[in-house]
């Protein structure tokens, strides 16, 4: 499975948008990109995945590049209660023993402040 | 309602004994899975059943043995507990095994002492 990259600390402004990158350069075709988040002391929540289109949900929008080698997470407005780790993942569909499998890296914390 | 529970959310406990956590997911989920988040807060999945049928066992002591009476519940028992084994231990959910869109409860934090 391809490996991620992320920064390890961002801040935003409340109200404004959060933009979180994450570069996965070795992607594979088959592979999607999933974004999850932990806020403090509660469990990882899902925000939303993607394979090579843009993505847009009630919580956030995946912005895919062309080559797929980097996408960014946008929050398109900040709230104290984004404050969390969110954590990049790329997964492909499998069976086996790669099935089910989520790996969580050291992700970015973004700090969101007022 | 709580789609992913797990009880309790606090356990401390001495080293030799043996403890149980158990989950319950009433999503309708077919798949659960185990993580702990050990101190330095990264996240490692230990187990998965499917249908109530051991998928994923990610080289964990023998100690740690899950138990899934039904779809809707995977519990984790822990024998012999170890300092080492002290960790926020959360239990997950997803709609089928090859999903990767999955459901988290709210973690237990363990303590051995």
């Amino acid at each position: 499975d391809a490996k991620t990259t992320q920064p390890p600390s961002m801040d935003c402004a409340e109200g404004r948008a959060a933009n979180l990158p994450c570069n996965h350069s070795t992607i594979s075709g088959n592979e999607y990109v999933y974004w999850y988040r932990q806020i403090h002391s509660q469990g990882p929540q899902y925000i939303i995945h993607g394979l090579k289109n843009n993505e847009t949900n009630e919580m956030a929008s995946l912005i895919i590049t062309e080559d797929r080698k980097s996408s960014t997470l946008i929050l398109p407005h900040a709230t104290l209660r984004d404050t969390a780790v969110y954590y990049c993942i790329v997964r492909a569909p499998g069976r086996g023993s790669t099935l089910g499998r989520l790996y969580f890296g050291r992700g970015t914390q973004l700090t969101v402040w007022p | 309602d709580t789609a992913v529970s797990q009880t309790p959310k606090y356990l401390v406990t001495q080293m030799g004994n043996d403890k149980s956590i158990k989950c319950e997911q009433n999503l309708g989920h077919d798949t659960m899975y185990w993580y702990k988040q050990d101190s330095k807060k990264f996240l490692k999945i230990m187990f998965s059943y499917n249908n109530k049928e051991l998928i994923i066992n990610e080289t964990v002591p023998n100690r740690f043995s899950p138990k899934s009476p039904d779809k809707a519940h995977l519990n984790l028992h822990i024998n012999s507990l170890e300092l080492g084994d002290s960790a926020v231990y959360f239990c997950a959910s997803s709609g089928d095994s090859l999903s990767y869109e999955q459901y988290f409860g709210p973690g237990t934090r363990l303590t051995v002492t």
